[in-house]
């Protein structure tokens, strides 16, 4: 159980186009979904949180412009990178929340997919 | 900035027990500890979480001190495919994994 899937697994692309990422948990819903980033050879840097129905909350120093995450339905969220240049190249992360601990507060465990890895040329 | 420190990196002989610390000195009352580990070039794997009480599961055991200051996780028969950088992470105040370097396990045959 608790599984995530993203889509593409990898993709190249020219400077200038924008590229969308999917995110869907496969055998669960998962009310909140969140974004990273990671470079090479650094920890996940989280980009933002999206809850199902709502806007986005993004972290500091990342552009909501830039980064356009929609959270249509409890199993999938999208990030498109619009506009993209090579700075962008990075690998990106997708996590689904599912509670895990009785309901606690604070105890849902975040299911990570296995990442897309962006190279814009 | 992440709530924990880990070694940076350990070794552990292949059919071994591998044990990874973790400080977390200044978690609160009713945060949990969360482990993850990461395969290079693969998204994060949820291992185990715990609150107070000693956890088990299929992948490891996770004993934590009776002051929650630290932690210890457990592999206990560790294998090539554990190879990994693994992350203690203590979520913050919004509920959010903070990420540190984590530490770089090594398993050897």
């Amino acid at each position: 159980g608790a599984v995530v899937s993203q889509h593409p697994s990898r993709v190249i692309c020219k400077s200038g186009t924008s590229v969308k990422i999917e995110c869907r948990s496969l055998d669960f819903q998962a009310t909140t979904m969140f974004w990273y980033r990671q470079f090479p050879k650094q920890s996940l840097m989280l980009m933002a949180t999206s809850n199902e129905g709502s806007k986005a909350t993004y972290e500091q120093g990342v552009e909501k412009d830039k980064f356009l995450i929609n959270h249509a339905s409890l199993t999938l969220s999208t990030l498109t990178v619009t506009s993209a240049h090579p700075e962008d190249s990075s690998f990106y992360i997708c996590s689904a929340s599912m509670e895990t601990s009785g309901g606690h507060l604070g105890t849902e465990t975040q299911y990570f997919g296995p990442g897309t890895r962006l190279l814009v040329l | 900035d992440a709530k924990t420190t880990q070694p940076t990196s350990m070794d552990c002989a292949e059919g071994r027990a591998a044990n990874l610390p973790c400080n977390h000195s200044t978690i609160s009352g009713n945060e949990y500890v969360y482990w993850y580990r990461q395969i290079h070039s693969q998204g994060p794997q949820y291992i185990i979480h715990g609150l107070k009480n000693n956890e088990t599961n299929e992948m490891a055991s996770l004993i934590i001190t009776e002051d929650r200051k630290s932690s210890t996780l457990i592999l206990p028969h560790a294998t090539l495919r554990d190879t990994a950088v693994y992350y203690c992470i203590v979520r913050d105040s919004n509920y959010q994994l903070i990420w540190g370097a984590g530490t770089k396990l090594i398993i050897k045959p």
